[in-house]
């Protein structure tokens, strides 16, 4: 079916360390996938995207690795900083009818401790 | 370039009553959408419009949400009559294209049913 879940509800990490994020998907045709970052009272952000013909892309801080083979996508964070504090949800891009659809997963939630 | 803009960012309401949410997306974005979310949920898809035209409203219950995007820019969104169930915050979003495209979303509208 179509759905988008992660592994962990809630992410506890050190100011500094990185930070991994976790996703599966469930629809194998899935062609785009997209991170996002929803700080309290705010729309969710735009981080960053990967489409099915790729495994991994970089951004600023964060790294996006697709394993289409267990259908597993993670966000990695590297030396998160207390602005990194948020739910973070990722979601898929997959067919619905004649349209595409972006599906959203329940979110993780990062904590920063200092 | 601006963002999303919605309004109002919070309403307060009683089961029964009618309520309405504007947005207008980002300048040149042809696809707009309007997403429910309940406390601790991901983003749920409620209508997708392409330009002024409806391109998915498969999860839009229709019996008392209804949807308008006139002229392809500007879109409401109306409850009538609303359900506490509703209470949940609505985001709309857009993007330059459907399907493999990043949305970009706004503050959001949280509302209220008592």
């Amino acid at each position: 079916g179509e759905s988008v879940g992660l592994h962990l509800p809630t992410l506890s990490v050190q100011e500094g360390d990185n930070s991994i994020i976790n996703c599966a998907y469930s629809n194998s045709a899935s062609d785009y996938f997209i991170w996002y970052k929803q700080e309290s009272g705010k729309g969710p952000q735009f981080i960053i995207d990967i489409r099915s013909n790729m495994d991994k892309r970089q951004g600023q801080r964060v790294t996006v690795l697709l394993n289409k083979t267990v259908k597993h996508l993670s966000l990695q964070i590297a030396a998160t900083q207390p602005g990194d504090s948020a739910v973070y949800f990722c979601a898929e891009n997959t067919r619905h009818s004649s349209a595409s659809k972006i599906i959203f997963g329940s979110g993780t939630r990062l904590s920063i401790r200092p | 370039e601006a963002g999303v803009a919605q309004s109002p960012r919070y309403k307060i309401i009683e089961k029964r009553q009618s309520v309405a949410f504007w947005c207008n997306p980002i300048s040149g974005h042809a696809t707009l959408y309007w997403y429910q979310q309940i406390l601790g949920q991901g983003p749920k898809l409620l209508i997708q419009f392409q330009n002024n035209g409806v391109v998915d409203d498969s999860q839009l219950p229709k019996d008392r949400f209804s949807a308008e995007r006139l002229k392809g820019v500007d879109s409401t969104l109306k409850i009538q009559p609303a359900k506490l169930e509703d209470s949940a915050v609505y985001l709309c979003a857009s993007s330059r294209g459907a399907g493999r495209s990043p949305q970009y979303f706004g503050p959001g509208t949280r509302l209220t049913v008592t």
